[in-house]
């Protein structure tokens, strides 16, 4: 059973710096990596979709990471500004089957909660 | 282009009754998924359908169902409302389960059981 798993639970930094958030995964049997935010009681917004066959993928001032083998992947934040505030979470999607079946069930992570203040 | 529209945005119902919400998904897409959002489970994957097949079904019990129409529009139904089924209820639209492309959400339902 895939499980995922995010740290940290919560982040607070200043406005202007650069972080890091991470996410793993126990199955490496991967199809692709989305990562994804959430604003306080709305639905989720994509932000990058990483294959399982790439490494990184970047929009703008973030830079997600993927290191199948390890289980890994990372959401860079370049700059970050109180308007990133918000719940990042990441959602790994299953390979297919020996069947050629695929499964489009997304497993989530926890989420990171993150503050930027000003 | 249209995004993902879920209806209605709030609920409140009563224990015992039954609700259903509806998505209707990017235009051209053809697989719709639901998942239930709460503070202590975190999202959890209700079911999917692709060309009005459900494909893959998460551990809820019987009381949610669900259907895909041929226009790929979807709709969920909870019958015998417990309060523990009080959630933001997600769909998920995508072209192909998720190949390629990767999902994307709608505004999501916001389901108040009393």
């Amino acid at each position: 059973k895939q499980e995922v798993t995010q740290i940290p639970a919560a982040l607070s930094v200043p406005e202007g710096e650069n972080l890091v958030l991470n996410c793993s995964f126990t199955d490496s049997a991967i199809y692709n990596l989305q990562w994804f935010r959430q604003d306080p009681g709305k639905g989720l917004t994509s932000l990058l979709l990483i294959q399982s066959s790439q490494r990184e993928q970047t929009s703008g001032r973030l830079n997600a990471s993927l290191d199948k083998s390890s289980g890994r992947s990372t959401l860079y934040i370049a700059a970050s500004q109180p308007g990133d505030s918000a719940t990042y979470l990441c959602a790994v999607r299953r390979g297919s089957n020996a069947g050629g079946t695929s499964y489009g069930k997304l497993t989530f992570g926890q989420g990171t909660i993150l503050t930027v203040h000003p | 282009k249209a995004g993902v529209t879920q209806t209605p945005r709030y609920l409140i119902k009563t224990r015992g009754q039954q609700v259903t919400l509806s998505c209707s998904p990017i235009s051209g897409h053809r697989s719709v998924s639901w998942y239930q959002q709460t503070p202590g489970q975190g999202l959890q994957f209700l079911f999917e359908y692709f060309s009005e097949t459900q494909r893959n079904k998460g551990n809820f019990p019987g009381r949610f169902s669900g259907r895909q129409f041929s226009n790929s529009r979807s709709e969920m139904n909870v019958s015998t409302l417990e309060l523990g089924d009080s959630a933001l209820y997600l769909c998920a639209s995508s072209l192909a389960g998720g190949v390629g492309y990767g999902y994307t959400f709608g505004s999501g339902t916001r389901l108040t059981v009393v």
